[in-house]
This record gives C-alpha cells, sequence and structure tokens, in this order.
C-alpha cells in the first residue's frame, strides 16, 4: 500500500534535548511538508520541499530543521532553540504539478517534553 | 495573499440531522479547495475537493461541498449525521503562484450527540 509512514506515534523530550521525528512515503512525490498543530489553531507550516536537496521555510520554522536527502524521506528535527515544542507533528506529501494538489498525510507524531 | 475562515469552531448535531460546516476563503488566484477530516490522535483524511470542475463536489461518507465563487464560500454537508462522523474538520485552500501555498483554516469540531 502508498502512503506516509512517519514514526515514533509518541515521542518524549527532556528540555535541552534535540530529537528527530522520521517521515518517509512510498508515492513517489516530490513534495514534502511538515506541520505542527495546536489546539484551536488548525495546521501551521514548519518547512517544505519540492525537490530532493532543496526546502524552504515556511511560517514557524524557528528551533526547527530538515533534510531532504532522499525523496522517499523528510525528516524534523526540533533543536533545543524551539522552546514550546510539545505539540502534534503532521508530515504531508503532495505533486507538484498541476491544480489537483491535494497531500497525503501521516499519522502524527505526538511529542511531549518533560 | 489566501485566507481561510471557518465560521464555527465547533458544531453540535443529532445523529440523523443534518450537517453544515462553513468555510469562507480568500485568494488572490483561482483556488483549489479540499475539507479534510481528522480523527484524535490521527492524521489528515481527504473528504473531497474542488479543482476548477463541477462546483458541488461529492465526497467520501455521504458529504458533499458547494464551491459559491460569488460568495467566496465552500460549505460542508451531509444529510444525515452519523455518530461516527464525529470528528475535526478542515477546510483548506491551494493556489499555485510560482510555488504551491498551502493554508489550513483553524478547524471545525463536529459533535453528533445520539
Amino acid at each position: 500500500d502508498g502512503g506516509i509512514t512517519q514514526s515514533p506515534k509518541y515521542l518524549f523530550r527532556k528540555e535541552g534535548q534535540n530529537v528527530t521525528l522520521s517521515c518517509e512515503q512510498n508515492l513517489n512525490h516530490d513534495a514534502m511538508y511538515w506541520y505542527r498543530q495546536d489546539p484551536g489553531q488548525g495546521l501551521r507550516l514548519i518547512y517544505y520541499s519540492q525537490i530532493v536537496n532543496d526546502f524552504q521555510k515556511g511560517d514557524i520554522a524557528e528551533g526547527y530543521s530538515v533534510s531532504r536527502e532522499k525523496k522517499e524521506s523528510f525528516p524534523l528535527t526540533v533543536t533545543s532553540a524551539q522552546k514550546n515544542p510539545t505539540a502534534f507533528y503532521l508530515c504531508a506529501s503532495s505533486i507538484v504539478s498541476g491544480r489537483n494538489t491535494e497531500a497525503f498525510f501521516g499519522q502524527g507524531t505526538r511529542l511531549t517534553v518533560v | 495573499a489566501q485566507s481561510v475562515t471557518q465560521l464555527d469552531s465547533h458544531v453540535s448535531v443529532s445523529e440523523g440531522t443534518p450537517v453544515l460546516l462553513r468555510c469562507n476563503y480568500s485568494s488572490s488566484y483561482s483556488p483549489s479547495l479540499f475539507w479534510y477530516v481528522q480523527h484524535p490522535n490521527k492524521g489528515l483524511q481527504l473528504l473531497l475537493k474542488y479543482t476548477s470542475a463541477a462546483t458541488l463536489v461529492k465526497g467520501i461518507n455521504g458529504f458533499e461541498a458547494e464551491f459559491k465563487k460569488s460568495e467566496t464560500s465552500f460549505h460542508l454537508t451531509k444529510p444525515s449525521a452519523h455518530m461516527s462522523d464525529a470528528a475535526e474538520y478542515f477546510c483548506v485552500v491551494s493556489v499555485r503562484s510560482g510555488y504551491q501555498k498551502v493554508t489550513f483554516g483553524t478547524g471545525t469540531k463536529l459533535q453528533v450527540i445520539p
């Protein structure tokens, strides 16, 4: 089955630690995205990538970093510089061309700072 | 610039009665519009999409939405609510202007009362 896999589902981080969230897709999509979801705020874009080895900051990139070394993979690192990292993180992918640009989402990773 | 406004943060209906979730958008370009559903601690699933074809769009699970350009609206409806419809719903606008810009609404939580 084609889809997007995020791991782990739940993640706990101590203050001052970096953590990396995994996102893998086998849909052959060029574009991949990371969103952060907080109650009552919808989804906010952290980073996106439309091609391998290239990525752009979204609306709330501070304290986060990404890489796109392979088309299938778009890991997100939450660094110690992110002051309020506790949230639900969603990864998505989509095709780039045309108007049919629906995004396919993973099941999310819930990150909690302890 | 583009934006999405979901007019109700919470909607409560009785099982078997109609559902109406309201969404208004603004966009400088011709948009594609989507509705996604999210069950607790899950990723987002596409319900339906409008991409400049028929203005009345039918989706999964009996949902449909009508694109009204004059009213800049894309309201989601269902004739008869089911208990399994209880979830959070997101309206999304997507515009291609050089790169793909996707904007999420803040979500509407649907409660279905037995």
